[in-house]
């Protein structure tokens, strides 16, 4: 079973740029998460979405960042303008009912100068 | 809101040696208990996770985790650590068992093996 997907691996901006990360969840994942993990810290979720709809979205800076699951398959995050402080690991996972544990993806380290 | 406190920011242990990682919850409901293992440039992988039952959890490279509830602990102990333990370990809380629960994590601890 392929594990999850994530793209680019590494992704080096200036502030203000934009920049899109995509995430291929585990085949049959009706969830899926985007996290961000600041160095030194634990991941903090961003967003929560349940097949293509969004169950949690308290934590996103709603005016810079922005995700979409179209058919309830993949998805992105964008960030647009980033900031200094956006410099993050962003991980995806998913999960299911059955899995009853989120898997995760080898995450996309930003480095925003 | 559920927190989640790991007191040890880095430890250093030989290899061979015993090791327990601390881990406090904060959490109204019952909790839904996991440690996760993050190698340098990897994602999370699932070390073990309580849900009910013995509060003493097997899992995965011989570690295990016990529940306490009265101490809101959920300690993660390995009998004898091998240089390819050194990783950061992180303990987090879930808010369901069914697959869609929100996690959060604590802050990590860095673990150092020494030959």
């Amino acid at each position: 079973e392929a594990g999850v997907a994530q793209s680019p691996r590494y992704k080096i901006i200036e502030k203000r740029q934009s920049v899109a990360f995509w995430c291929n969840p585990i085949s049959g994942h009706a969830t899926l998460y985007w996290y961000q993990q600041i160095l030194g810290q634990g991941p903090k979720l961003l967003i929560q979405f349940q097949n293509n709809g969004v169950v949690d979205d308290s934590q996103l800076p709603k005016d810079r960042f922005s995700a979409e699951r179209l058919k309830g398959v993949d998805s992105t995050l964008k960030i647009q303008p980033a900031k200094l402080e956006d410099s993050a690991v962003y991980l995806c996972a998913s999960s299911s009912a059955r899995a009853r544990e989120q898997f995760f993806g080898p995450g996309t380290r930003l480095t925003v100068l | 809101a559920q927190s989640v406190t790991q007191p040890d920011i880095h430890i250093t242990v030989s290899e061979g040696a015993s090791l327990e990682l601390r881990c406090n919850y904060s959490y109204g409901a019952t909790p839904y208990l996991f440690w996760y293992v993050q190698s340098p440039g990897q994602g999370l992988q699932l070390l073990l996770k309580y849900f009910s039952g013995d509060t003493l959890v097997q899992g995965i490279k011989g570690f295990e985790a016990e529940f306490k509830r009265s101490q809101s602990s959920f300690n993660l102990r390995k009998p004898s650590v091998h240089w390819s333990d050194a990783a950061e370990y992180f303990c987090a809380v879930g808010t369901s068992n069914f697959g869609n629960e929100k996690l959060t994590f604590g802050t990590g601890t860095r673990l150092t093996i020494i030959p």
